[in-house]
């Protein structure tokens, strides 16, 4: 139990187009999910937290125009890179706590590679 | 907020021999401590965690350990195979903060040698 599907596993863009990225929990509900930004050999960032039917959280120093953030449903959260440069080029990822008791752990999806051309 | 360090940033063994990799955090109220796997490419993987209540947590080759006092845990590999090269990451959510606010280090690379 307690997977997290994320979609897709890689994608390039062109420079200025826009990338939605999918984070869905597949076999649990999940009313808050989190987006990270890896870089390469770095650690995971926390970029936002994402809040079934309200507006998500960021961090500080990440642009909520530039990576925006849609939790519809308690099973899907998207993330969405518009007008995308070769700085956002990144690894991310998203993930999910399971029923809030922390049961299984912070399950992490497969993440998604962007690559800006 | 929450401040995680790491450490060693790479660890190479060889094959069989154990691996210790070594976390210090900054917040007393910090009361779970997962560790995760990462493989080149895919995103982590939860191998162990502990929460503040429990000193040692062991699960078959994999074990880890909290000192509450000194605000240090550790993760601990015994009879290591070369599968378990990747990178490992410590992380620490303060309660209070919102669930799932993981706080991470930077990141151990560990290389097991055949």
């Amino acid at each position: 139990g307690a997977v997290v599907s994320q979609h897709p596993s890689w994608v390039i863009c062109k420079s200025g187009t826009s990338v939605k990225i999918e984070c869905r929990s597949l076999d649990f509900q999940a009313t808050t999910m989190f987006w990270y930004r890896q870089f390469p050999k770095q650690s995971l960032m926390l970029m936002a937290t994402s809040n079934e039917g309200s507006k998500a959280t960021y961090e500080q120093g990440v642009e909520k125009d530039k990576f925006l953030i849609n939790h519809a449903s308690l099973t899907l959260s998207t993330l969405t890179v518009t007008s995308a440069h070769p700085e956002d080029s990144s690894f991310y990822i998203c993930s999910a706590d399971p029923l809030r008791t922390r049961t299984y752990g912070y399950t992490f999806g497969s993440g998604t590679r962007l690559t800006v051309v | 907020g929450e401040n995680v360090e790491q450490h060693p940033s790479t660890l190479s063994v060889q094959e069989g021999d154990s691996a210790v990799i070594k976390c210090t955090y900054s917040d007393s109220a910090s009361n779970y401590f997962p560790w995760y796997k990462q493989e080149l490419g895919k995103g982590p993987q939860l191998i162990i965690d502990i929460r503040s209540n429990v000193g040692e947590k062991k699960d078959q080759r994999i074990a880890v350990t909290l000192n509450k006092t000194a605000k240090h845990f550790s993760l601990h590999i015994t009879e290591t195979q070369p599968e378990d090269s990747a990178v490992y990451f410590c992380a620490a959510n303060p309660s209070g903060s919102t669930l799932g606010r993981l706080y991470f280090g930077r990141g151990t690379q560990l290389t097991v040698w055949p």
